[in-house]
């Protein structure tokens, strides 16, 4: 299967910061998805990206997929972007995620 | 417009136990999946299906049953439950595009 690696595996910012997190595949990235698991629990859709670029309000992501890599952008960052970012991507019919950003924001 | 509903939310077995965590979706996804999720090792897939009648393997299927008699469910079936399947389930339906979409999970203890 894929090997799927985050970047940082933790990360603490103040409130408005900016920052960035990475995601590396070993293989052909297909389906890339980054996620948002909030504090409850539940995992959110932020972006279906398998390449390029796309934008999302104060978060945007850029896929190269030729270089297998995915970066997430979190710009002014609020207390409610706080909980884990998961990437994912598969091969065939198996998806395979990292193990995740955990993002802490303090106001 | 209830997208992929997971029930039940919290369950606690004792070891030995069977019990079948319940998937349905309404989007008429093709391709439904579990994951479970324990901490610091991401989401490993348990078991996916393509389509009504069909299901496969994913990283970890061991202790775990699936099928898939309509498009909307797919159940997940633990027949003896052990310790080591404590931990928070996940089900996703997925369209043709490729693009995953997760039920709110189902957390299971297993003393």
């Amino acid at each position: 299967g894929i090997q799927v690696e985050q970047s940082p595996p933790d990360l603490i910012l103040q409130e408005g910061a900016n920052s960035t997190l990475r995601c590396n595949f070993s293989d052909s990235v297909n389906n890339l998805q980054w996620f948002h698991q909030n504090p409850w629990g539940q995992l959110i859709n932020l972006f279906y990206i398998p390449s390029g670029t796309k934008q999302n309000g104060r978060l945007s992501a850029t896929t190269v997929a030729t270089e297998r890599y995915s970066l997430l952008y979190i710009s002014s960052s609020q207390t409610t972007d706080s909980g884990v970012y998961f990437c994912a991507s598969n091969t065939g019919n198996q998806f395979y995620f990292g193990t995740g950003t955990s993002l802490t924001v303090i106001p | 417009n209830a997208g992929v509903t997971q029930t039940p939310k919290f369950q606690v077995l004792k070891t030995g136990q069977s019990m079948t965590l319940q998937c349905a979706q309404d989007m008429n996804h093709e391709y439904m999946s579990w994951y479970r999720q324990d901490p610091g090792m991401g989401l490993r897939l348990i078991h996916y299906s393509v389509g009504a009648g069909i299901t496969d393997q994913g990283e970890v299927p061991n202790g775990y049953n699936v099928s898939r008699s309509t498009t909307e469910d797919f159940p997940l079936r633990l027949l003896s439950a052990a310790p080591s399947q404590t931990s928070v389930y996940f089900c996703a339906s997925g369209g043709g595009g490729g693009e995953l979409f997760f039920g709110e999970g189902s957390r299971l203890t297993v003393l």
